[in-house]
């Protein structure tokens, strides 16, 4: 059970946007920043976004993301083939001192 | 250019002691701001963080696994090692390093391939 909940699934066909949530509580997404990881099958982790809403140099600005509250968004705009991976947030939780935590993780399918 | 890579045994019988090395170059872990942490994934799973140590050689854990892990590095070999006491079945996954740099938060921004470690008898 992670402490991070993200929905198992999603899928849209290409060129569409699709969302992607996070929920958290005030131990962590609430008093942090969020950072999103893009798993492709078989691969290690890629960052997407960090501190809420920054893109690393290199990653198009298809992916956005954003923060309200204690929950997170990663939205990805003109999907393709491509983006079928794995999505992870991240962010630190207060509760556990000072230590990283994950959702459980999102299937993205363009279908 | 940033690059990690992580290292040791593919196979490991329960109880024994799990020992690997993420040896990584183009920074210095002695930068202020700077970290290396541990990431590991069960097949088919999620993600789950279990350690990272800091420029200033601070140290955090996953609580559920406190008792069991060790970071340490060694800033003149550019490597960090993470050992895991006692392993069982339920510790076979994918192990990562990944340099974590500082932003408003702490962000995982490269990472290693990754290192298969199975847990069986």
């Amino acid at each position: 059970q992670s402490v991070l909940t993200q929905p198992p699934s999603v899928s849209a066909a290409p060129g569409q946007k699709v969302t992607i949530s996070c929920s958290g509580s005030s131990s962590n997404i609430g008093n942090n920043y969020v950072s999103w990881y893009q798993q492709l099958p078989g691969t290690a982790p890629k960052l997407l976004i960090y501190d809420n809403n920054k893109r690393p140099s290199g990653i198009p600005d298809r992916f956005s993301g954003s923060k309200s509250g204690t929950s997170a968004t990663l939205g990805i705009t003109g999907l393709q083939t491509g983006d079928e991976a794995d999505y992870y947030c991240g962010t630190w939780d207060s509760s556990l001192s000072g230590g990283q935590v994950f959702g459980g993780g999102t299937k993205l399918t363009v279908l | 250019q940033i690059t990690l890579k992580e290292s040791g045994p593919t196979l490991v019988k329960p109880t024994q002691t799990l020992t690997l090395t993420c040896t990584f170059s183009g920074f210095l872990l002695s930068t202020n701001g700077v970290g290396v942490g541990w990431v590991r994934q069960p097949p088919r799973k999620a993600l789950e963080w279990l350690a990272l140590i800091y420029w200033d050689d601070d140290k955090r854990y996953r609580p559920s696994l406190k008792s069991r892990l060790t970071i340490t590095k060694d800033t003149s070999k550019n490597q960090v090692v993470l050992t895991m006491t006692n392993v069982d079945p339920v510790d076979t996954g994918t192990y990562y390093c990944a340099h974590a740099r500082r932003g408003y938060n702490y962000y995982f921004d490269y990472w290693g391939q990754g290192t298969l470690v199975t847990v069986s008898s």
